[in-house]
């Protein structure tokens, strides 16, 4: 059973401070990973995906891997309150059929304090 | 900047009729997928589509659903016998190779 972890919050950070969002997955075959933005009531917005071990960064985002400890990370520097939402991890792992399916956690939802 | 488009937004239905759900994907992609998301829980895989062909199912996609790409741009998933149970917001998805998905606004699917 492909399981992906996150804590649901709410995480609650001051507008200008650094958000650290968590995951953890279970399938040690994972091959990609994605973090997605998903308002309420709106559909999941692609933000970032890593593949390798280590850090990615794309402007004020940061997501790191860490495959040994099957553990992904988000960093969202310079918080904004638009940044509120809810943050979903996925997991891709190739199915053997032709065909990647993501394996979503619940989410954690942050908050930004104005 | 291109995005997938879904119809209907919202869509109301009596337990026991049929539905189709429509999408319209990226239009250089050719991976397709449904997922569908119950209020408050996770986002769930349903099916996968590639060259006119399911490639992949969960275990939610019995034999209720159904797939199909009827001409060159739309992807539409049917319900043949809803349920109260298929109330939820049903998310398609595209991608230009087996990896990065990009997702459609949703139908919000509500069975009476």
């Amino acid at each position: 059973q492909k399981e992906v972890e996150q804590n649901s919050g709410p995480l609650s950070v001051p507008e200008g401070a650094i958000a650290s969002l968590n995951c953890t997955y279970s399938d040690r075959g994972s091959q990609s990973f994605f973090w997605y933005r998903q308002y309420s009531g709106k559909s999941p917005e692609l933000i970032m995906f890593i593949y390798s071990n280590g850090d990615k960064e794309d402007g004020r985002f940061t997501a790191q891997l860490n495959k040994a400890s099957q553990y992904v990370s988000l960093l969202i520097r310079d918080s904004q309150p638009s940044d509120s939402a809810t943050y979903l991890c996925a997991v891709n792992l190739f199915s053997g059929a032709g065909s990647y399916q993501l394996t979503f956690g619940k989410g954690t939802k942050l908050s930004v304090i104005p | 900047e291109p995005e997938v488009t879904q119809t209907p937004s919202h869509q109301v239905t009596q337990m026991g009729q049929e539905v189709i759900l429509r999408c319209v994907p990226i239009s250089n992609h050719l991976y397709f997928y449904w997922y569908r998301q119950i209020l408050g829980q996770k986002v769930e895989f349903l099916v996968s589509f590639y060259n006119n062909e399911i490639s992949e199912k969960s275990e939610i996609f019995d034999d209720q659903f159904s797939v199909e790409r009827p001409d060159g741009s739309n992807f539409t998933l049917k319900i043949r016998s809803t349920k109260l149970e298929d109330s939820a917001m049903y998310f398609c998805a595209s991608s230009v190779n087996k990896e990065t998905q990009y997702f459609g606004p949703g139908t919000r699917l509500l069975v009476l």
